[in-house]
């Protein structure tokens, strides 16, 4: 069982690099989602995708742009890294939005130089 | 608005002590309520969950109660192991369709034996 897959699993940029970070789950969810885990932070909300066709701002969205490119597929792209996002993001889905608990993949460790 | 508040860590106990990691929340409407656990370079995994007052949910010997009256999910467990080394979130699920889980920021537990 794959759940959901990110990729990739680690990545180095360097200031002003762009990267999209791609996200797919196989268990024909719904909603998904983006956040991004930071040392004494916990997790926050970047952005999320409630259906297919629809994305929503979460409580960290800027310097990030998203794509729910089909209902599989929820991608992050960040057009110019800052080392403020040098962090862990984790994708997560859910088959109806929030009433259900979310399926997260094995995240993406970001650092940027 | 919805928030999870959830004890500072780091939690340091010997093997066979008793864990308590307190969480309470604030919520409108009838949110559900999850424990997930992260080890060490994972993801994170639902642990248990509860989705009305008074409901306990429980998985590996942990357990939390939904205590609607005073706004609170504790996660104990009776005799903790060295395995259970990990990072707790407790995280609230609103309970309004299209919203995302809300997570607080992470409890540390350090088990020796």
């Amino acid at each position: 069982n794959a759940g959901v897959t990110q990729t990739p699993k680690f990545q180095v940029l360097k200031t002003g690099q762009s990267m999209t970070l791609q996200c797919a789950q196989d268990m024909n969810h719904n909603s998904m989602y983006w956040y991004r885990q930071d040392p004494g932070m916990g997790l926050r909300l970047i952005y999320y995708s409630a259906s297919e066709g629809t994305t929503d701002k979460g409580e960290v969205p800027n310097g990030y742009n998203v794509s729910r490119l089909n209902k599989r597929e929820f991608s992050l792209r960040l057009e110019s890294a800052a080392p403020s996002q040098t962090s862990v993001y984790f994708c997560a889905s859910n088959p109806t939005g929030s009433i259900t608990e979310a399926f997260f993949g094995q995240g993406t460790r970001l650092t940027v130089v | 608005g919805n928030s999870v508040t959830q004890m500072e860590g780091p939690v340091t106990l010997s093997e066979e002590a008793f864990l308590t990691i307190n969480c309470t929340y604030t919520a409108t409407g009838y949110p559900s309520l999850f424990w997930y656990v992260q080890y060490p370079g994972e993801g994170l995994q639902l642990l248990l969950k509860a989705t009305k007052a008074d409901d306990k949910g429980s998985n590996k010997g942990f357990e939390a109660t939904y205590r609607k009256e005073t706004t609170s999910f504790h996660l104990e467990k009776g005799s903790v192991q060295v395995s259970d080394s990990a990072v707790y979130f407790c995280a609230l699920a609103p309970g309004q369709a299209g919203t995302a889980l809300i997570f607080g920021k992470g409890t540390t537990l350090s088990v020796s034996s």
